[in-house]
């Protein structure tokens, strides 16, 4: 059965104290894994999408990394306004039509 | 500018009682799709459509009930089988096969 697992499931942090948050996943193939930012009450906003192992992009004070069974989300000099829960999801080919499968998500409180 | 509307943000149902949530894009994205959301458990999938008068069951459609009378609009409405509707409910929208999503605010709804 297809997994995405995140973790930890909170993560308080100092301002500029870095971190990163693990998405671990274990699916019959991967055609791309996705990271999102979620404010309270909203709807998630899209950061970033990772398509074979190696991968990194970087927007801001975040970067994203991929491996053949977990993704990275590396935070670097974190401030409050990054104060957010982050969402995985990835698709596979057997869902070339669209549907994402989601973790459950890491909530991160930037504290100054 | 382009993206989701959904309404209304917050939504009381009584007991017995059948909701429609409103949903409208647009992306001109052929593909959209309801998600449920709960605390401390990843989005699940509860309908998607990947084009008008389309749309197939994802795995939590138990309950709830689509249409796709238009590309623009996707309403959502939970009916009075489904036992527990108290959730934050989400609609996103693609384009098929494309990597990713574009989400909207989000309907809160609560059964009282």
């Amino acid at each position: 059965e297809d997994q995405v697992t995140q973790s930890p499931e909170a993560l308080r942090l100092q301002e500029g104290e870095s971190s990163s948050l693990n998405c671990s996943y274990t699916v019959s193939g991967l055609r791309g894994l996705f990271w999102y930012r979620q404010d309270p009450g909203k709807g998630p906003e899209f950061l970033f999408t990772l398509y074979s192992a190696g991968e990194e992009k970087e927007k801001e004070r975040l970067k994203a990394t991929l491996t053949k069974k977990e993704s990275f989300l590396h935070i670097t000099a974190p401030k409050p306004e990054d104060s957010a829960t982050y969402l995985c999801a990835v698709q596979t080919p057997t869902d070339s039509w669209g549907k994402l499968q989601f973790g459950a998500g890491t909530q991160v409180v930037v504290t100054p | 500018d382009g993206g989701i509307t959904q309404s209304p943000k917050y939504l009381f149902r009584k007991e017995g009682q059948n909701v429609t949530l409103s949903c409208e894009q647009n992306l001109n994205h052929d593909a959209m799709y309801w998600y449920r959301q709960d605390p401390g458990q990843g989005l699940r999938l509860i309908y998607y459509s990947q084009i008008v008068n389309d749309f197939q069951k994802g795995d939590i459609a138990e309950g709830y009930s689509v249409s796709r009378e238009k590309k623009e609009s996707f309403p959502l409405t939970v009916t009075s089988a489904q036992k527990n509707p108290t959730a934050f409910y989400l609609c996103a929208s693609s384009i098929p096969g494309s990597y990713g999503y574009t989400f909207g605010s989000g309907t809160r709804l609560t059964v009282v």
